[in-house]
């Protein structure tokens, strides 16, 4: 069991730019998770998948926000014409479907907009 | 939605003496867990905890789920007990929803 896995660690990009993250859930985890954590704040969800299927989207997750889990393993998060407002740490989580639905954490990706 | 409050929001202590920190929730949850985020960034799970009590080594936590409400109890603190503690509560959409935190600090 390696963890959730997360790549890049860190991404600056300029304004307007597109960018794409990705993250490896533990392998025998069924859901996997988006957050994004703003400085001195706690994590808030984006959004999260069960298999394939995107379960659920916060009003966080604006039309420029687009997330993928394509055969129900890894998923990508991309980010299109990206804002300044966009600057922050996004977190991927995963937990198995059954009892506990404990979540685990990966490092996160730190993304800079200049 | 659920709302969870977290204090007190900083603690600082001198190595050696003890904490508890306490997460109020607004309504029933499904899960509660308590996480330790360190100075780069990275969420460690510390407890998986909806109701009852639970204690892993200097660590302990306490969830009284009819009273909404969660206690994470530290003692002998050490220098890497520093960093960001949260607790997230599942309402009954499957997602967490995290507090501000309590930041700590302890010094030697």
């Amino acid at each position: 069991d390696t963890g959730v896995s997360q790549n890049p660690r860190h991404k600056i990009t300029k304004r307007g730019q597109n960018v794409t993250f990705r993250c490896d859930p533990i392998s025998e985890h069924n859901r996997l998770y988006w957050y994004r954590q703003t400085l001195g704040q706690g994590p808030e969800f984006l959004t999260y998948f069960q298999n394939e299927a995107q379960l659920e989207k916060s009003r966080l997750l604006s039309d420029r926000f687009s997330a993928e889990r394509p055969k129900g393993s890894f998923s990508t998060l991309e980010i299109q014409r990206t804002e300044q407002g966009d600057s922050a740490m996004y977190l991927c989580a995963s937990s198995p479907t059954g009892f506990p639905y404990e979540q685990y954490f990966g490092p996160g990706t730190r993304l800079t907009v200049t | 939605g659920i709302q969870v409050e977290q204090s007190p929001p900083d603690l600082i202590l001198q190595e050696g003496a003890n904490s508890t920190l306490r997460c109020n929730f607004s309504d029933s949850v499904n899960n509660l867990q308590w996480f330790h985020q360190n100075p780069w960034g990275q969420l460690i799970n510390l407890f998986y905890i909806p109701s009852g009590t639970k204690q892993n080594g200097r660590l302990s936590a306490t969830t009284v789920a009819t009273e909404r409400y969660s206690l994470l109890y530290i003692s002998s603190s050490q220098t890497t007990d520093s960093g960001v503690y949260f607790c997230a509560v599942v309402d009954n959409t499957d997602k967490l929803i995290f507090g501000t935190g309590t930041r700590l600090q302890v010094f030697p």
